[in-house]
């Protein structure tokens, strides 16, 4: 069975960048596609993109220049990364595996 | 971005009741593939999101047949028969076939 699990700072501050890991056990992320996605303080749900198997990436245009997707196939985990944060960017953070499986989400705030 | 509309944006349900959850995109869903990637998603409260239907009406491993879903292009419905405390939450509707994914706003199914 598939699981996933964020971990991460709860708390960045506005203009810094915010960085979350997803680990993965179960499965290995050199098959499928693997996507980040966060929900925002109501109900509003944003995909933020993905990972392929081969390593390609997928990002949402709204989030322009200031988000990547990495991986670390010898770890089994691949990782966000966005630059530039501000409060908008307060949400809990979840990572997938495209999109039947995802981990508990990560809530981070972004706050000086 | 293909906006995905749901209504309503609450539903209050009695045990063991049947409603149903509307889905309008602002375009055809078809995939030049010919799939159609129209997901149904509910999460309950405390949980991450889990994944009930795929493309359009196909129920997701483990989910009951309580659960339904239906339609084509633009226009899809998710039913619920025999509706079980455990249904209660926000469900989503969610499209995969134009980028950036985007997801409905949700509908928080309640008790009566």
């Amino acid at each position: 069975e598939v699981q996933l699990q964020e971990s991460g700072p709860g708390l960045v501050k506005p203009s810094q960048s915010l960085s979350l890991t997803c680990s993965v056990t179960g499965y290995s992320i050199t098959s499928n596609y693997w996507g980040w996605i966060r929900k925002f303080p109501g109900n509003k749900m944003e995909w933020m993109g993905y990972i392929s198997y081969s390593g390609s990436t997928s990002y949402n245009p709204s989030l322009k220049s200031r988000i990547s997707i990495t991986r670390d196939t010898s770890k089994n985990q691949f990782f966000l990364q966005l630059n530039s944060v501000t409060t908008e960017d307060t949400a809990t953070y979840y990572c997938a595996r495209y999109l039947d499986a995802w981990g508990q989400g990560a809530s981070v705030t972004v706050s000086s | 971005d293909v906006v995905m509309t749901q209504t309503p944006v609450s539903l209050s349900v009695s045990l063991g009741g049947q409603t149903s959850i509307s889905c309008r995109s602002s375009q055809s869903l078809v995939h030049s593939d010919g799939n159609t990637y129209l997901y149904w998603y509910l999460q309950k409260p405390g949980q991450s999101p889990q994944l009930l239907i795929y493309k359009v009406s196909n129920r997701f491993s483990g989910v009951p047949d309580r659960f339904s879903g239906s339609g084509s292009g633009t226009d899809f419905t998710l039913k619920i028969s025999r509706v079980e405390p455990e249904d209660l939450g926000v469900y989503y509707c969610y499209q995969g076939t134009h980028y950036p994914n985007t997801f409905g706003a949700g509908t928080k199914l309640e008790l009566k």
